[in-house]
């Protein structure tokens, strides 16, 4: 079955870092990819998506590509800041013409301090 | 704000005991998911519900249910509650069914079985 896994956390920058959060995936045919964040006491919320291999998602500076050779959709930004702290999920979707359903990865806490 | 409204923010009851979350998607989305959110084991699908029809399942256990009704709400029905039911219950929802469109995150509820 579809599963996504992501690097352990919690990761802790400096403000204006450079970010990494890792995710693999493994899954058959041509899912779409997501990160998604969650910050304290609220829902996720769609941070980025692809939906096709070598589709850049980018939004906020944040950016991941769609790697299907590597089955990967690595998270960066170039210069972090306190309001980034928050937990990040990665996540596969899967359609299969008559569902849907997103598979979550276990989500990387990140903290950036001054 | 995502516009999905979970109902209640908390709850708190005893083992033995059943409870019923409500979950309102956001106005003309026809797509109903449920997920479950624990510290061991992370974000899992529970169950996806698309114009009134159940449509996936994922890990839910025989113990709960759900349903959407005509107006497109829907309830997450949990009973003969245990310990490690205590979690984080989201409600997301989408316009179709697939997922190239967005997955909207309510705040959550959080259950806890004393």
């Amino acid at each position: 079955g579809d599963s996504v896994t992501q690097m352990e956390g919690p990761v802790t920058l400096s403000e204006e870092a450079f970010l990494t959060i890792n995710c693999t995936y493994t899954a058959t045919g041509y899912p779409s990819l997501f990160w998604y964040v969650q910050y304290p006491g609220e829902g996720l919320q769609l941070l980025l998506k692809a939906t096709k291999a070598d589709d850049k998602g980018s939004n906020k500076g944040f950016e991941a590509t769609y790697r299907k050779e590597t089955t990967s959709f690595h998270l960066e930004k170039g210069s972090v800041q306190v309001s980034d702290s928050a937990v990040y999920f990665c996540a596969l979707g899967r359609n299969t013409g008559t569902a849907s359903k997103l598979t979550f990865g276990t989500g990387t806490r990140l903290q950036v301090t001054l | 704000d995502s516009g999905v409204t979970q109902t209640p923010k908390h709850l708190i009851t005893a083992t033995g005991q059943r409870v019923t979350l409500r979950c309102s998607p956001r106005s003309g989305d026809l797509s109903v998911y449920w997920y479950q959110q624990s510290l061991d084991q992370g974000l899992q699908f529970l169950i996806q519900y698309y114009n009134g029809e159940e449509r996936a399942k994922g890990n839910i256990l025989e113990r709960f249910s759900a349903q959407q009704f005509p107006d497109l709400h829907s309830e997450l029905n949990l009973s003969s509650l245990e310990l490690g039911d205590s979690a984080l219950y989201f409600c997301a929802s989408s316009a179709s069914l697939g997922m190239n469109t967005e997955a909207f995150f309510g705040q959550g509820t959080r259950l806890t079985v004393v």
